[in-house]
């Protein structure tokens, strides 16, 4: 499997500020995603990050606040715009081919303060 | 509206014996369902799949039980060691869509 280092590990922010969070996997993935982890709940899928062209969001997240970048098949950033203590999280990135077993980066715990 | 439920926020088990981890979905229409399993500080790290064409999977240790007409799934644990103590979390997808969906996760400890 991918192994993916993701960076940076922790953050706290202040508010109105943005951080962007890097995602380098060791080998080509076809997919790659974003999640976030809120306190005692469900890693939610923010977007699907597409090679070269917009990332695909889910319900409720929009580029704006979330913008991702993937420039290859093997990299991928998040930013976190204009963040609010609402921001404060854990967001991971995951990687993977079709359908299989998608490895995890190590998440960015993120502190808005 | 959570499509995946793990309505057990923890579980202890004593070493040596079955750990049992449930997971409920709401979607029909998924058909690939995952356990991952994560330690602090650690990103998750996948477990054990299976398709919605079987209703049991099994490697080493751990089994997959899949019960599509409850909408139900389990992964036993058998036999629980101390290293397992984690978060277990099952999603669920649309295969081809390779989108997944988790449920909010089971922490087991195992006393040894």
């Amino acid at each position: 499997s991918a192994v993916i280092s993701q960076k940076p590990s922790r953050d706290i922010c202040q508010r109105g500020t943005s951080l962007t969070i890097q995602c380098q996997v060791d080998s080509q993935v076809t997919m790659m995603f974003w999640y976030r982890q809120q306190p005692g709940q469900s890693l939610t899928l923010i977007a699907t990050a597409n090679q070269g062209s917009e990332a695909t969001y889910e319900s409720g997240f929009v580029i704006d606040k979330f913008p991702i970048s993937r420039p290859n098949l093997t990299f991928s950033t998040l930013t976190v715009s204009n963040m609010s203590p609402e921001d404060s999280s854990i967001y991971l990135c995951s990687g993977g081919g079709d359908g299989g077993d998608y490895t995890f980066g190590s998440g960015t715990r993120l502190t808005v303060v | 509206d959570q499509q995946v439920k793990q309505n057990s926020p923890s579980l202890s088990v004593q070493e040596g014996r079955i750990s049992i981890l449930n997971c409920d979905y709401t979607n029909s229409m998924f058909d690939y369902f995952l356990w991952y399993k994560k330690y602090p500080a650690e990103g998750p790290t996948f477990l054990i799949s299976i398709s919605s064409i079987k209703d049991k999977n099994e490697d080493g240790r751990f089994t997959v039980f899949l019960n599509k007409s409850a909408k139900h799934l389990s992964l036993h644990i058998v036999p629980s060691q101390p290293g397992d103590s984690a978060v277990y979390f099952c999603a669920a997808s649309l295969i081809h869509f390779n989108k997944f969906y988790f449920g909010s996760g089971t922490k087991l400890n195992v006393k040894p």
